[in-house]
């Protein structure tokens, strides 16, 4: 059964910890995709990868980290620098080698920090 | 940089009335188009897409959207809604032959029976 996998669905931590959200696909996909989606504001992208061990800062990087060591999996860090972490996180992947591609959706993690 | 404006933020309609939600962009390249859906509880997925080629793309559940270049629009329509297509609608777009998609603020549909 191909997807993405996102774990948790739902996260709390206290205000000033760090957090990591995972994101793992067995599509063998090799772009990656990190989006934050807040009520009213769509998706926006925080960090994306198009190989492994390499990754690119998006529209809204600041306070969020990533690594790539993996094809499969894309892990996303919450710091505590990041100053409103309350969201809903989602994570995508698409092939690289086709213009025609899409991006797929995991479930999401919705993130409470409290 | 680009951006995306989806002027419908809230619409609510009766069961069998007539959809068209609004995308608007700001790029005035090459672009790739995209309509997603996300039914409540459920994953982003895929409506429909435009690559190049005829401008009128027909997408899953009768879905349909159409890109005018020279307005910088790639509307979504359906002629009757269902009850079943109450979910939230994105638009995006993709630039200059990369992967990344700017994505527009959503539009929220509510269909009454």
């Amino acid at each position: 059964d191909g997807g993405i996998t996102q774990s948790p669905k739902y996260l709390f931590r206290k205000e000033g910890q760090n957090v990591t959200l995972s994101c793992e696909q067995n599509l063998n996909h090799d772009a990656m995709y990190w989006y934050r989606q807040d009520p009213g504001q769509g998706l926006r992208l925080i960090y994306y990868s198009q190989i492994v061990n390499d990754f690119q800062k998006g529209d809204i990087a600041e306070g969020y980290s990533v690594s790539r060591e993996k094809k499969e999996s894309f892990p996303l860090t919450v710091t505590s620098a990041q100053k409103n972490p309350t969201a809903f996180y989602l994570c995508a992947s698409s092939m690289q080698e086709s213009s025609y591609n899409e991006q797929f959706f995991g479930p999401g993690t919705r993130l409470t920090v409290l | 940089a680009q951006s995306v404006s989806q002027h419908n933020h809230h619409v609510i309609l009766s069961e069998a009335a007539s959809l068209e939600l609004g995308c608007n962009y700001s790029y005035g390249g090459t672009v790739n188009l995209f309509w997603y859906v996300q039914y409540p509880g459920q994953h982003l997925q895929l409506l429909l897409k435009y690559f190049s080629g005829d401008p009128l793309v027909k997408g899953i559940k009768g879905f349909e959207a159409e890109f005018i270049k020279s307005k910088f629009s790639f509307n979504l329509r359906k002629p009757s809604v269902q009850w079943s297509d109450t979910a939230e609608y994105f638009c995006a777009v993709r630039t200059g032959g990369g992967n990344k998609l700017t994505f527009g603020t959503g539009t929220q549909l509510k269909v009454e029976l």
